[in-house]
C-alpha cells in the first residue's frame, strides 16, 4: 500500500515558470489536503478538497490554484512562480466520511520546490 | 475552531517517560483531540486522538484532563527516534470538517 505518494520530490523553478505538483492517494480516501511549510514554521493549509468535485481554500491560498481529477489525485498548480513560494509542499488525505478516525491525516513524503 | 498552545521545545532523557502538554482551554464539546509528529523534514505522521477518555495505542498514550482544557501525550520509552516535533490539533471527529490547521508543535530532543 503506497499511500500517498507525491511528485516530484524536488523542483527548481525560475521566477515566472509554471509547475504542477502531483498528489495521488490508493486508500480510496474522500478529502485531500495541500499544505506548505516554510524552513522552521509549522505547516500551512493552502487548499484542500472535502469530496471528488469540490475543492476551497485554505489559509494562504494566493498564488495557487488546485485541480481534484478524480478521487485518487489532487494537484497543485503554481502559475507563475515567485520566490516566496519556495517550500517544501504536502499532500495529504482523510476518510471524511464520519466516524471519529474520520479526520485523521495521511500525508505524502513531501515535494521540495525552489524558487529563484 | 479550538486554540492549542504548546511549548516551544522540550528534552528528554533516553529510555525516560516524554510528557508533552497541550493547553485547548476552548476546546468544544465536539472536539477531539489529535496528536502528529514530524521527524526531519518528512510529512507528519499521525500518532493518536481523543475525545474524553485516555487513549493508548502502541505508539503512545494520552491523557485529557477531566475538564478537557489541557492534555498530554506520553511516550513512555523514548528513544533517539522520537525526536522530532509534535502537533496538538483539536477538531471535530465526526463532522466533515476540513479546515486543519496545525501550529508550531513542540520539538522534542531525546537526549543520549
Amino acid at each position: 500500500n503506497a499511500g500517498v505518494t507525491q511528485t516530484p520530490k524536488f523542483q527548481v523553478l525560475k521566477t515566472g515558470q509554471s509547475m504542477t505538483l502531483q498528489c495521488a492517494q490508493d486508500m480510496n480516501h474522500n478529502s485531500m489536503y495541500w499544505y506548505r511549510q516554510d524552513p522552521g514554521m509549522g505547516l500551512r493549509l493552502i487548499y484542500y478538497s472535502a469530496s471528488e468535485g469540490t475543492t476551497d481554500k485554505g489559509e494562504v491560498p494566493n498564488g495557487y490554484n488546485v485541480s481534484r481529477l478524480n478521487k485518487r489525485e489532487f494537484s497543485l498548480r503554481l502559475e507563475s512562480a515567485a520566490p516566496s513560494q519556495t517550500s517544501v509542499y504536502f499532500c495529504a488525505s482523510s476518510e471524511g466520511s464520519g466516524g471519529s478516525g474520520a479526520n485523521v491525516l495521511t500525508f505524502g513524503a513531501g515535494s521540495r520546490l525552489t524558487v529563484l | 475552531d479550538a486554540k492549542t498552545t504548546q511549548p516551544t521545545s522540550m528534552d528528554c532523557a533516553e529510555g525516560r517517560a516524554a510528557n508533552l502538554p497541550c493547553n485547548h482551554s476552548t476546546i468544544s464539546g465536539n472536539e477531539y483531540v489529535y496528536w502528529y509528529r514530524q521527524i526531519h523534514s518528512q510529512g507528519p505522521q499521525y500518532i493518536i486522538h481523543g475525545l474524553k477518555n485516555n487513549e493508548t495505542n502502541e505508539m503512545a498514550s494520552l491523557i485529557i484532563t477531566e475538564d478537557r482544557k489541557s492534555s498530554t501525550l506520553i511516550l513512555p520509552h523514548a528513544t533517539l527516534r522520537d525526536t522530532a516535533v509534535y502537533y496538538c490539533i483539536v477538531r471535530p471527529g465526526v463532522l466533515r470538517t476540513y479546515k486543519y490547521i496545525f501550529g508550531t508543535g513542540t520539538r522534542l530532543k531525546v537526549l543520549a
